[in-house]
């Protein structure tokens, strides 16, 4: 089944900085999946990632917040920009597996705004 | 909003079978029923996906109702490993995104 390695694994950043969150892929996929999870919460999809075309956002989510880049089929990013302590959650990718509808996520980021 | 509906949290003994219940009253024909799970400091992992039939691999066994209203997870022999989120979520084409639900909590002491 396919991998995705994403990084950094964690970070701790000022606020009103940016971090940018990278997902690799080890095979190609159409689209990629960004979500957003809030201490002890469940996860929140933030944007579909087309390779080629603006990603799509959920409804609370913009791109001015949250800019993605899918540059080519196995890879993405996600910034998150202007970063307040409300931005302290793990983030998390995602894409579906090739031959079976089953999805493959990365470990995830955690991230803490001070 | 959450499409799936499943108990906050369960509690299960090792080497106890356990069976995880989640309601999806607005799944449509075409939506596949999806499992995964996610153990602390991790990502979710799959566990099992299925249409209509009943479906068994190496993790765990899924029982879908005849209406496919409701599914059920079973985990055939819990382990301490077990212990994570469970999460039922469906969707109606590949390479669309899944939608999460709260999920369940499942504790397995030893």
């Amino acid at each position: 089944s396919a991998v995705i390695s994403q990084k950094p694994s964690r970070d701790i950043c000022q606020r009103g900085t940016s971090l940018t969150i990278q997902c690799q892929v080890d095979s190609q996929v159409t689209m990629m999946f960004w979500y957003r999870q809030q201490p002890g919460q469940s996860l929140t999809l933030i944007a579909t990632a087309n390779q080629g075309s603006e990603a799509t956002y959920e409804s609370g989510f913009v791109i001015d917040k949250f800019p993605i880049s899918r540059p080519n089929l196995t890879f993405s990013t996600l910034t998150v920009s202007n970063m307040s302590p409300e931005d302290s959650s793990i983030y998390l990718c995602s894409a579906p597996v090739q031959g079976n509808y089953g999805y493959t996520f990365g470990s995830g980021t955690r991230l803490t705004v001070v | 909003d959450a499409k799936t509906t499943q108990p906050n949290s369960m509690e299960s003994n090792e080497e106890e079978p356990v069976h995880l219940p989640c309601n999806h009253s607005t799944i449509s024909g075409t939506d596949y029923i999806h499992w995964y799970r996610q153990l602390p400091s991790q990502g979710p992992e799959y566990v099992i996906h299925g249409l209509t039939s009943n479906v068994n691999n190496r993790m765990a066994s899924l029982a879908i109702a005849e209406d496919r209203k409701s599914s059920t997870l079973i985990l055939h022999r819990a382990t301490l490993r077990d212990a994570a989120v469970y999460y039922c979520t469906f969707h109606n084409q590949a390479g669309t995104a899944l939608i999460f639900g709260k999920g369940t909590t499942l504790s397995v002491s030893s």
